[in-house]
């Protein structure tokens, strides 16, 4: 699995979008990309996944650079309750395993 | 709520000792998976197991094991506990091998 290098922390303001970046320059061709966040004293929670193609669901927006050596998680309208650590993580599929990184922990100021 | 449950949420004990940390899946999920976050360690990957057999290892240690039973609950069994194996333990689970998974609320162990 790629090793993903992330900021330590963001901040954003409430209502406003958020960019989350990765990078994961030795990704290989079939590995996906996987973003779980974790809520303060919960457990991770699963957002978004991609391939190729950039990804919409309710939840955020997944950007895939066209070399797949870089990715962003958008969160189109940031909430209080988005306040969390969002984690990047190259998944081979082979195995169920997710390496978690350190991740970006996202302050959302009021 | 996920619908994946754990017990106990919480766990204190005495070093040397041994506990059994319990996970219910998901209905109709048979994927499990356990993970360890330590403030210094973060969040690590145990073991892995789908429908009743192993499927990966990750850095668990000898002196724990795990096993997934015919309900396909599972089981983290921790023995010769050390002050460093104080942690969150989460439980996850899966439809199949490589869907989105679904991380339990954890159990905290406290060993003293």
């Amino acid at each position: 699995d790629a090793k993903t290098t992330q900021p330590n922390s963001m901040e954003s303001n409430e209502e406003e979008p958020v960019h989350l970046p990765c990078n994961h320059s030795t990704i290989s061709g079939t590995d996906y990309i996987h973003w779980y966040r974790q809520l303060p004293s919960q457990g991770p929670e699963y957002v978004i996944h991609g391939l190729t193609s950039n990804v919409n669901n309710r939840m955020a927006s997944l950007a895939i650079a066209e070399d797949r050596k870089s990715s962003t998680l958008i969160l189109h309208r940031a909430t209080l309750r988005d306040a969390a650590v969002y984690y990047c993580i190259t998944y081979s599929g082979n195995t169920g395993k997710l390496i978690f990184g350190q991740g970006t922990t996202l302050q959302v100021k009021p | 709520d996920s619908g994946v449950t754990q017990t106990p949420k919480h766990l204190i004990t005495a070093t040397g000792q041994r506990v059994t940390l319990r996970c219910s899946p998901r209905s109709g999920d048979l994927s499990v998976y356990w993970y360890q976050q330590s403030l210094d360690q973060g969040l690590q990957f145990l073991i892995q197991y789908y429908n009743g057999e192993e499927r990966a290892k990750g850095n668990i240690l000898e002196r724990f094991s795990a096993q997934q039973f015919p309900d396909l609950h599972s089981e983290l069994n921790l023995s010769s506990l050390e002050l460093g194996d104080s942690a969150l333990y989460f439980c996850a689970s899966s439809v199949g091998l490589d869907n989105e998974q679904f991380f339990g609320p954890g159990t905290r162990l406290t060993v003293l």
